[in-house]
Order: structure tokens, then C-alpha cells, then sequence
């Protein structure tokens, strides 16, 4: 059983949108804050967005402030990254981390035209 | 707010000790006894080795130490193994306006 499983990556043109959620099992969800965290060949890692225990708390990369939303449902073990006005340099692998311990696989985000 | 900087890359024979830095300043590394490691292998992804400068996940191998001094922090790699082999990247949590967590600029281990 994978504790971190991202999905919802692709291939998306300049100003789409795009909704990566991450299911999680193996540990208490809602007991742990959590980070979204991107990862690019020439950037490296980035950290993207962060969400407390219970959803209260967020905070965003001046990078992606206004366009990307970060949100939970602890009842379903979920995390979600709403991304809108994608750009190019948004093109990475987006990783869901619990606090800054455990990531998952990632999903790549691919923005072009 | 630029990454944490880290040497490109370190190499090493079998069963020698490495050292790898990562310098910030003291809005994060010198500021904050927050400061993780991470094992990364090719296609996979990073794997928690230390955190909160000093400490040791369960599981992890007891070659792996580290430290910190002013604005630096150091992984050490002892009796260096082929397994060793891998990307190693620093993070460190900062009173940046604009960002929560600094990564470092990420370090290639040759064995």
C-alpha cells in the first residue's frame, strides 16, 4: 500500500487549469499538517503550498499566490492543488508531502502548447 | 528568496567519509533548527535521511550524520557504499515572506 498517491498530472496549455489530488492511507490524515512541492530539472525543488491540521491554515509560494488553492477533506483522506492560469514554468513534477517527511511519487505537470 | 547552496557534486571511494554543506543565512539555516535532508535516486522521490539538523529517522543507516554551524549545515556520509550513490538535497524552514520551507540547490554523491 503506497501512503502518498498522487493523481491528476497531464499535459495542459498556457492559462488552463488543472486538479492534482493525492489519497493517502497508512497513517492518521487530519493529525498531519501537509505540503504540496514541486520539482523541476532546472529549478530543483520548490516548495509550492502548505495546510495545517485542519484546513485553517494556508500558505502559498509568492510563485503561485492567487492561482493555485490548496485544500483537504480529512474524512476522506484526501488532498487537493487547484491550479489555474498555468505557465510554462509550471511545468514540474508536483509532489504530496506529509509535513516535510514523506512524499509520494509525484505526478508531472506538463504545460505547453 | 534564493535556494540553499550545496556543492554540485562530491565524490568518494568505498568506505571513506564525505561531507556535503549547505548554507543559507539566518533567516532559515541559522535561524531555525529546522533544517531536513533528503536521499533522491533517479525517477524516484526524495527520501527523508535527517531532520531537524540532527536526528535520524527510524530506519535510516547510522553512516548518515549531521550538524550545523552559523548558517551551514553538513551531512556526513560514512563508509561509503555503492548504495550511496544518489542526489542529496537540504531544507531548511524560513521567515521568507514569500516562501514556507528553502530547498537546497541539491548534491550528486559519486561512489
Amino acid at each position: 500500500e503506497v501512503p502518498l498517491l498522487e493523481s491528476g498530472g497531464g499535459l495542459v496549455q498556457p492559462g488552463g487549469s488543472l486538479r492534482l489530488s493525492c489519497s493517502t492511507s497508512g497513517f492518521t490524515f487530519g493529525h498531519y499538517e501537509m505540503n504540496w512541492i514541486r520539482q523541476t530539472p532546472g529549478k530543483g525543488l520548490e516548495w509550492v503550498a502548505y495546510i495545517s491540521r485542519s484546513g485553517q491554515t494556508i500558505y502559498y509560494a509568492d510563485f503561485v499566490k492567487g492561482r493555485f488553492t490548496i485544500s483537504r477533506d480529512n474524512a476522506k483522506n484526501s488532498l487537493f492543488l487547484q491550479m489555474t492560469s498555468l505557465r510554462v514554468e509550471d511545468t514540474a513534477v508536483y509532489y504530496c508531502v506529509k509535513e516535510v517527511e514523506l512524499w509520494g511519487r509525484g505526478t508531472l505537470v506538463t504545460v505547453s502548447s | 528568496q534564493s535556494a540553499l547552496t550545496q556543492p554540485a557534486s562530491v565524490s568518494g571511494s568505498l568506505g571513506q567519509s564525505i561531507t556535503i554543506s549547505c548554507t543559507g543565512s539566518t533567516r532559515d539555516v541559522g535561524g531555525y533548527n529546522y533544517v531536513s535532508w533528503y536521499q533522491q535516486y533517479p525517477g524516484e522521490a526524495p527520501k527523508l535521511i535527517i531532520y531537524d539538523v540532527t536526528d535520524r529517522p527510524s530506519g535510516v543507516s547510522n553512516r548518515f550524520s549531521a550538524s550545523k554551524s552559523d548558517n551551514t549545515a553538513s551531512l556526513t556520509i560514512s563508509g561509503l557504499q555503492a548504495e550511496d550513490e544518489a542526489d542529496y538535497f537540504c531544507n531548511s524552514y524560513t521567515n521568507s515572506s514569500t516562501l514556507l520551507y528553502v530547498f537546497g540547490t541539491g548534491t550528486t554523491v559519486t561512489v
